[in-house]
């Protein structure tokens, strides 16, 4: 059956520098990916879709690449701040999500 | 105006009650879904219905069970709650073709005690 996974449970960077999480999957060839942001006590929140045609989507400071060869998505935001401190999670198209990155962005 | 509303937000019963989640959106979708998200914090499906068609319906105790009176509602029902069930549960929605991103609700926190 097919896996997804988020291979860093929490990463903590400094403001200003450059976040980067990782998604993976196995089993699976989606058509696309998805990315999402949950704050505590809150319910996830949509951020970014990318097709398997795609090789890259920009949404202001966010970043996210799709490597169906390697299976992979990496999902960066740039110019890190404290006010990006959340969980950020992968979907497949299946609607199956990863278990989440927490992130913490340090003043 | 909520896009994807869940009632109730806090709900702690005892062991062995039937307690009920209601879901209702707004937004048109024509599909709905019930995620569980532990302790761990990990989300995982439960099920979806597809125009008050179950599409996906995951391994769970059949204490659960999902009902769509119609497409704007999925309530999930908890027959014989255990303490392992104690957990949130999200209700999403989003429309299969287009763009598919789903909207979820703020969630129910289920205590059993």
């Amino acid at each position: 059956s097919q896996k997804i996974e988020q291979n860093s449970e929490a990463l903590n960077i400094q403001e200003g520098k450059t976040a980067t999480l990782t998604c993976n999957y196995t089993n699976y060839s989606p058509a696309y990916l998805q990315w999402y942001r949950q704050d505590p006590g809150r319910g996830p929140v949509f951020l970014l879709l990318i097709r398997e045609n795609e090789k890259e989507k920009r949404k202001e400071r966010l970043k996210v690449t799709f490597d169906t060869t390697l299976k992979q998505s990496l999902f960066h935001i740039t110019a890190s701040q404290p006010a990006d401190s959340a969980t950020y999670l992968c979907a497949l198209e299946d609607m199956r999500f990863g278990a989440g990155t927490r992130l913490t962005v340090k003043p | 105006d909520t896009a994807v509303s869940q009632t109730p937000k806090y709900l702690v019963t005892q062991m062995g009650n039937d307690k009920s989640i209601k879901c209702e959106q707004n937004l048109g979708h024509d599909t709905m879904y019930w995620y569980k998200q532990d302790s761990k914090k990990f989300l995982k499906i439960m099920f979806s219905y597809n125009n008050k068609e179950l599409i996906i319906n995951e391994t769970v105790p059949n204490r659960f069970s999902p009902k769509s009176p119609d497409k704007a509602h999925l309530n999930l029902h908890i027959n014989s709650l255990e303490l392992g069930d104690s957990a949130v549960y999200f209700c999403a929605s989003n429309q299969i073709a287009g763009g598919r991103e789903l909207f979820f609700g703020e969630g129910s926190r289920l205590t059993v005690l």
